[in-house]
């Protein structure tokens, strides 16, 4: 159980162009996920908090019209990464939060490579 | 905000050899503390928790231990083998923070057979 998917696992997109990245819970109701974003060889840095039916909470220094998250069911937030530059290469990685448990249950990532 | 420092960050012991990392928090409102294994390119998953009203947890041959006192917390694997190798991540999160956690920078494990 606990199962969280992520689409696409890799995408290589042009400078400029946006990617939407798609997270599920498969078998249980999520009302809160987060993003994440990883760097090379470093921790997992908190992008935002997204909460089912309301707008997503963003950490200090992530800009939210560049990363634009949408939480519209209860298994599915997507993070829209809009205006796509080489810096914004990285591993991206979302969580589920099952209540209850006070664990959050990891996608497998995705790899975003702009050019 | 909550500030976790994690130790050491490499590790690297002998097949069989047991091995220890631990963590420092900086908020006494923490109250639970998961442990990640991440291998290369792949998803942090969970292989053990511990909450604040637990002083110890074990799994098998990992366990983890709590010092609400002190604020910190070690993970402990005994009987170390290849396959254990990976990043270690330790996080603290509390409720009422919309469960976010705070993750420390991550150990390299390697378990030299």
């Amino acid at each position: 159980g606990a199962v969280v998917s992520q689409h696409p696992s890799w995408v290589i997109c042009k400078s400029g162009t946006s990617v939407k990245i798609e997270c599920r819970s498969l078998d249980f109701q999520a009302t809160t996920m987060f993003w994440y974003r990883q760097f090379p060889k470093q921790s997992l840095m908190l992008m935002a908090t997204s909460n089912e039916g309301s707008k997503a909470t963003y950490e200090q220094g992530v800009e939210k019209d560049k990363f634009l998250i949408n939480h519209a069911s209860l298994t599915l937030s997507t993070l829209t990464v809009t205006s796509a530059h080489p810096e914004d290469s990285s591993f991206y990685i979302c969580s589920a939060f099952l209540y209850g448990t006070d664990t959050q249950y990891f996608g497998p990532g995705t790899r975003l490579t702009v050019l | 905000g909550e500030n976790v420092e994690q130790h050491p960050s490499t590790l690297s012991v002998q097949e069989g050899d047991s091995a220890v990392i631990k963590c420092t928090y900086s908020d006494s409102a923490s109250n639970y503390f998961p442990w990640y294994k991440q291998e290369l390119g792949k998803r942090p998953q969970l292989i053990i928790d511990i909450r604040s009203n637990v002083g110890e947890k074990k799994d098998q041959r990992i366990a983890v231990t709590l010092n609400k006192t002190a604020k910190h917390f070690s993970l402990h694997i005994t009987e170390t083998q290849p396959e254990d190798s990976a990043v270690y991540f330790c996080a603290a999160s509390m409720r009422g923070s919309n469960y976010k956690l705070t993750f420390g920078k991550g150990t390299l494990l390697t378990v030299n057979p």
